[in-house]
């Protein structure tokens, strides 16, 4: 098993150009997460999905949208990046319902927004 | 807002000493969960804490969740080089739905 996967491993953007980021995870997990972490600031929730076909608000959400295209894949969009979004970029999965579960967090995306 | 805050946010100790960060929370938690993150790694799942005044061990590692269910630390009892990497701590808030990370601990083992 992979467990969660995530594409590119690094990206480089100018202000205002758009890019995906990939998230998969083989655990069967019903939940699944986008954070961002920041020096000195943790890791923030921008966005989450309890289940297939539902996704909520975060800690973070502005600048972002996402997609739970099916139970495995979950995609986060900026769509006009912007300097302060330069971050490490984490996708995390948990099984059952998101209170409490154990997160399993992917390699990471590192993002540099000119 | 629900806030998590970790102290202290560095902490260099020799090889063989003991180490403690802490973690403090505004409002009361429904549990407690710590994560380990390796330099340039993805933080790493180690425990999670729901009862009051709970203790759990892992070898050299202690953790306890306070009384009241707003704070929680971690001790590793002397250290090794394997133990370094930045140590979070993250809080779920009854009724709340997000998980809150504190700003975590990174620790430097010095051989």
């Amino acid at each position: 098993n992979a467990g969660v996967t995530q594409t590119p491993k690094f990206q480089v953007l100018k202000t205002g150009q758009s890019m995906t980021l990939q998230c998969a995870q083989d655990m069967n997990h019903n939940s699944m997460y986008w954070y961002r972490q920041d020096p000195g600031m943790g890791l923030r929730l921008i966005y989450y999905s309890a289940s297939e076909g539902t996704t909520d608000k975060g800690e973070v959400p502005n600048g972002y949208n996402v997609s739970r295209l099916n139970k495995r894949e979950f995609s986060l969009r900026l769509e006009s990046a912007a300097p302060s979004q330069t971050s490490v970029y984490f996708c995390a999965s948990s099984d059952g319902g998101y209170l409490g579960d154990t997160q399993y967090f992917g390699p990471g995306t590192r993002l540099t927004v000119l | 807002g629900q806030q998590v805050m970790q102290i202290p946010q560095y902490q260099h100790v020799q090889e063989g000493e003991d180490f403690t960060t802490y973690c403090n929370s505004s409002t009361t938690l429904s549990n407690i969960q710590w994560y380990k993150q390796r330099p340039g790694g993805h933080p790493v799942f180690l425990i999670q804490l729901v009862k009051s005044g709970e203790v759990k061990k892992q070898k050299r590692l202690t953790f306890q969740f306070g009384e009241a269910k707003k704070n929680s630390s971690l001790h590793i009892t002397a250290t090794q080089t394997t133990d370094v990497g930045t140590y979070f701590c993250a809080g779920r808030g009854t009724g709340a739905n997000n998980l809150f990370f504190g700003t975590g601990t990174r620790l430097t083992v010095i051989p």
